[in-house]
């Protein structure tokens, strides 16, 4: 069974500065799809970025861009010119490319943005 | 339409009562999907319909639990003979058939406390 692991419960970064999510997965298939979601206090999930394990350039929406690692299991997220709306819960979540259609997600990291 | 909506947002009730909620997807979008979120844990898949039909069910989904979607629009959730260990939030969540490109969209949840 795949499984996702979020090392870091909290992180907190100075507005404006750079922080690095880490995420991990483990799996014994070669095509599937990783994703960040953020959860905002408000409870609502949003998905923040998608990558596609077949492509080897690494996927960037905006300020949010990842590492992806596939030898090493690895897809960090990284969020640049952190703003005050960037605190959230994020949680890296996997989905294999055929067969079930559920998203395995890790236990998350909470993110605090200091003014 | 203003996004997948969840009824109710809080329900308490006392341990051996049965409790349903209710999802309205986006109309458009014709997968349905429930997640189970414990306190400070990643969303945990339950299940998941196209259309009308169950076509995914996590072993989670106890027989207690079941998951209707009758004519492919709203879905019902329903915990039968509920136990404290049922009292999480639980998501909802939509996506078209290209939900690998757009991802999902969820609702804001319905947290269950029973007592």
């Amino acid at each position: 069974a795949q499984t996702v692991t979020q090392s870091q419960p909290e992180m907190s970064v100075q507005e404006a500065e750079t922080v690095t999510l880490s995420c991990t997965y483990d799996t014994s298939e070669s095509d599937y799809y990783l994703f960040w979601y953020k959860q905002p206090p408000s409870r609502q999930m949003i998905l923040v970025i998608r990558q596609e394990a077949y492509k080897q350039q690494n996927a960037t929406e905006n300020r949010f861009s990842v590492n992806f690692q596939k030898a090493a299991k690895s897809f960090s997220l990284k969020i640049s010119d952190s703003q005050l709306g960037d605190a959230a819960m994020y949680f890296c979540a996997y989905r294999t490319q055929g067969g079930s259609e559920k998203l395995v997600f890790g236990k998350g990291t909470k993110l605090t943005v200091n003014p | 339409d203003t996004g997948v909506s969840q009824d109710p947002r809080h329900k308490i009730t006392k341990r051996g009562q049965n409790v349903t909620f209710r999802c309205d997807p986006i109309s458009e979008h014709n997968r349905l999907y429930w997640y189970r979120q414990t306190l400070g844990q990643g969303p945990e898949f339950l299940t998941y319909f196209q259309n009308e039909a169950q076509l995914e069910k996590s072993r989670l989904l106890s027989d207690r639990f079941s998951a209707e979607r009758p004519k492919g629009s709203f879905s019902t959730l329903e915990i039968q003979r509920t136990e404290q260990g049922d009292s999480a939030m639980y998501l909802c969540a939509s996506s078209p058939a290209l939900e690998i490109i757009y991802g999902y969209t969820f609702g804001s949840g319905t947290r269950l406390t029973v007592v």
